[in-house]
């Protein structure tokens, strides 16, 4: 069974400072896709990145960045110069890819981390 | 502009009544999804849905049911059976291809008075 965890269940930060949000899986299979997704107060989920097991090379989109550690099953997530508009709770997801039935790979979410940027 | 829609934004139920929650995407997506969510929780998995008159149960799909019409369209209802129902309730789409990304809509908050 797959599972994600992110022991983070909430962060505060002052603005401008750098965070980084750790996300933890489980997984049998050899092919997955991991997930971050962002949902500020308005409750929308917004998707941030997908990266497949086969693709360690970090990301970096801006002011984010992700590490991605097969070695220790982490998908971390930070952000640099952390604004208050990144104040949101973070999901980090876990895809098993079913290559003979596409659409009924399950999703699995963490609990999220709250992070709370201070002005 | 291309995207996914739940309506409404807010509902309130009295105890024991059915109420349908709508989403309507025109991405063009095959597959469709419902999840809920509850405070401090991640996302469970409802129903899903790949192709039109086809849908599966998820992890929590007690008291809920489905239906897929129209392939933009995947309403959900949730019955007087469902023992909780007061949760924040998010349908997403995906094309059918290997774990792809699943984009969701602003979500329904849903409140049993």
């Amino acid at each position: 069974a797959q599972k994600v965890t992110q022991a983070q269940t909430e962060i505060s930060v002052v603005e401008k400072e750098d965070v980084t949000l750790d996300c933890v899986y489980e997984t049998r299979d050899t092919t997955y896709y991991l997930f971050w997704y962002k949902q500020p107060p308005s409750g929308e989920l917004v998707f941030l990145i997908r990266r497949n097991s086969f693709d360690e090379q970090n990301e970096i989109s801006g002011r984010y960045s992700w590490n991605f550690q097969k070695s220790t099953s982490s998908f971390n997530f930070t952000i640099t110069a952390s604004q208050v508009v990144d104040s949101a709770v973070y999901f980090c997801a876990l895809s098993e890819a079913d290559i003979s039935n596409f659409g009924n790979e399950k999703l699995t979410f963490g609990t999220g981390t709250r992070l709370t940027i201070i002005p | 502009d291309g995207g996914i829609t739940q309506s409404p934004k807010y509902l309130f139920r009295k105890e024991g009544q059915n109420v349908t929650l709508s989403c309507e995407q025109n991405l063009n997506h095959d597959a469709m999804y419902w999840y809920r969510q509850d405070p401090g929780q991640g996302l469970r998995l409802i129903y899903y849905s790949q192709i039109v008159n086809d849908f599966q149960k998820g992890d929590i799909a007690e008291g809920y049911s489905v239906s897929r019409e129209k392939k933009e369209s995947f309403p959900l209802t949730v019955t007087s059976a469902q023992k909780n129902p007061t949760a924040f309730y998010l349908c997403a789409s995906s094309m059918l291809r290997a774990a792809d990304t699943q984009y969701f809509g602003p979500g329904t908050r849903l409140t049993v008075l």
